[in-house]
């Protein structure tokens, strides 16, 4: 069955520590991946996509993801964490429309 | 003014009663949906329409039902409301081409207690 998996409910990480949040898919073809974040009462918003070309895509608020073919992972990145990128990060894909359950993001002063 | 706009925001009706929530973007988009998140679940997709003659079941479309009035509205109901259809509810937009589906645009969301 096609799937979509945050395998970390929730990350803890302090304020200017690197940061990953994992995903890992289970999907035929070449589909479109993407994160979004979510912050409290809000609608998601988009973070970054790939859809082809280069690995390591770059998007919105520093974020970044590496592309994974072989492990079929699209792991979300920043280089340095900030207090306000504490929120909810979901994961997806184009095929079929799947989100993962999404990754509580902790970022502690 | 918002680009995905949702009405009402917050609902709180009776077990059997039908309810309605309302959609409305402003980006264009043929492509719309319509979600619903519970805590720990992730987003769960109910319904999507790809132009305003196409209407698809998603991965949980029982008891729900939309209508596309136009390429700019999408609306969801609820004919008989029961209380495991509390949720929170949101609307997307988005491009794409063919079976691909290009970055979605989520409304506010709609709050929906089903007492």
């Amino acid at each position: 069955a096609q799937s979509v998996a945050q395998p970390e409910d929730q990350v803890n990480v302090a304020e200017g520590n690197p940061l990953t949040v994992k995903c890992t898919y289970s999907v035929s073809g070449n589909p479109y991946l993407f994160w979004y974040v979510q912050y409290p009462n809000r609608g998601l918003q988009f973070l970054l996509k790939y859809i082809t070309g280069d690995n390591l895509v770059k998007g919105s608020y520093g974020f970044e993801a590496e592309f994974n073919k072989s492990q079929t992972s699209f792991h979300l990145k920043k280089p340095s964490a900030l207090v306000s990128d504490s929120a909810l990060y979901f994961c997806a894909v184009d095929d079929k429309i799947i989100f993962g359950k999404g990754t509580r993001l902790h970022i502690l002063p | 003014d918002a680009d995905v706009t949702q009405t009402p925001r917050n609902r709180i009706t009776k077990t059997g009663k039908r309810i309605m929530l309302e959609c409305s973007q402003t980006k264009g988009h043929d492509r719309m949906y319509w979600y619903r998140q519970d805590p720990g679940l992730g987003l769960q997709l109910i319904y999507y329409s790809f132009d305003v003659k196409d209407i698809n079941k998603g991965e949980i479309s029982d008891g729900y039902s939309v209508s596309r009035q136009a390429q700019a509205k999408f609306s969801l109901s609820l004919e008989s409301a029961i209380p495991n259809q509390t949720a929170l509810y949101f609307c997307a937009t988005s491009a794409g081409q063919g079976p691909h589906t290009d970055t979605q645009y989520f409304g506010p969301g709609t709050r929906l207690t089903v007492l």
